[in-house]
C-alpha cells in the first residue's frame, strides 16, 4: 500500500542555517506529493506541492523537488528563522480510482526548533 | 471567506460519554476525512467520504462514527467505546477531480477525557 516515511525529529538548528527534511514515499501510480506545516496552536496549513516527477514547489523559501527515481521529496530551506519552528508533515494523495474515491496519506511529522 | 470550520476549540468530556465534534465546509467539496493527531505521532485516518450520505472507515474507525447527510457537514462522534480518546482531531476537505488534491484543514478540536 501508499505510505511515506520521513525523517525523525526533533530537528534543533541555529537560525540561519540550512534545513534539509527528508521525505520518502511508497505508491503505486502518480501521486501527488504536499508539505503541511503545523505551527505551535494552530491546524494544518498546505506549505507547497508538486504535482509530477521533477516539478519543484516553493514557498516562503522552501523547497522540494518530486524525485521520482528516488521516490522522494526533501524539504528544504536555505536559511532558517526562529518563526520556522513548526511541526512539519509529507504528504501524498494518490488520483481518483474509478468508482473509488482517494485519501492523502500523511508521514508522521517532523518537528523544527530554531534557535535564535 | 471560504474555509472549514470546526468547533468547538476544545472540549472536555466526562469517561463513558459520548460527544459531537463539529465539522463544516463552504468551499463545496465533495470529499471530507477526520483525522486524529496524537503527541509525537503523525495524522492518522479515523473516517473519509467521497459524496453525501457515503463513508468509509479509515485506519482507526474503531470507537468513532459520523454522518454525512449534507454537503457541507461531516460530524465526527467519538463514543464511548473510543477507549483512548483524549487527543487532536483535525477536519479536512478536498476536491474529488483529476490531477492535484490538495486537501483543506480546520483549525482543529482538543478533546479531553476528564
Amino acid at each position: 500500500g501508499n505510505s511515506v516515511t520521513q525523517m525523525e525529529g526533533p530537528v534543533t538548528l541555529s537560525e540561519e542555517a540550512f534545513l534539509t527534511i527528508n521525505c520518502t514515499y511508497t505508491a503505486t501510480g502518480y501521486p501527488s506529493l504536499f508539505w503541511y506545516v503545523q505551527y505551535p496552536g494552530e491546524g494544518l496549513q498546505l506549505l507547497l506541492k508538486a504535482t509530477k516527477a521533477d516539478d519543484k514547489g516553493s514557498n516562503k523559501g522552501f523547497e522540494a523537488t518530486y524525485r521520482k527515481e528516488t521516490t522522494s521529496f526533501h524539504l528544504e530551506k536555505g536559511s532558517v528563522q526562529v518563526s520556522d519552528s513548526a511541526v512539519y508533515f509529507c504528504a501524498l494523495s494518490n488520483p481518483p480510482r474509478p468508482g473509488g474515491g482517494f485519501k492523502t496519506i500523511f508521514g508522521a511529522g517532523t518537528r523544527l526548533f530554531v534557535k535564535a | 471567506d471560504g474555509g472549514i470550520t470546526q468547533s468547538p476549540k476544545y472540549l472536555f468530556r466526562k469517561e463513558g460519554q459520548n460527544v459531537t465534534l463539529s465539522c463544516e465546509q463552504n468551499l463545496n467539496h465533495d470529499a471530507m476525512y477526520w483525522y486524529r493527531q496524537d503527541p509525537g505521532q503523525g495524522l492518522r485516518l479515523i473516517y473519509y467520504s467521497q459524496i453525501v450520505n457515503d463513508f468509509q472507515k479509515g485506519d482507526i474507525a474503531e470507537g468513532y462514527s459520523v454522518s454525512r447527510e449534507k454537503k457541507e457537514s461531516f460530524p465526527l462522534t467519538v463514543t464511548s467505546a473510543q477507549k483512548n480518546p483524549t487527543a487532536f482531531y483535525l477536519c479536512a476537505s478536498s476536491i474529488t477531480g483529476t490531477g492535484s488534491v490538495r486537501a483543506f484543514f480546520g483549525q482543529g478540536t482538543r478533546l479531553t477525557v476528564v
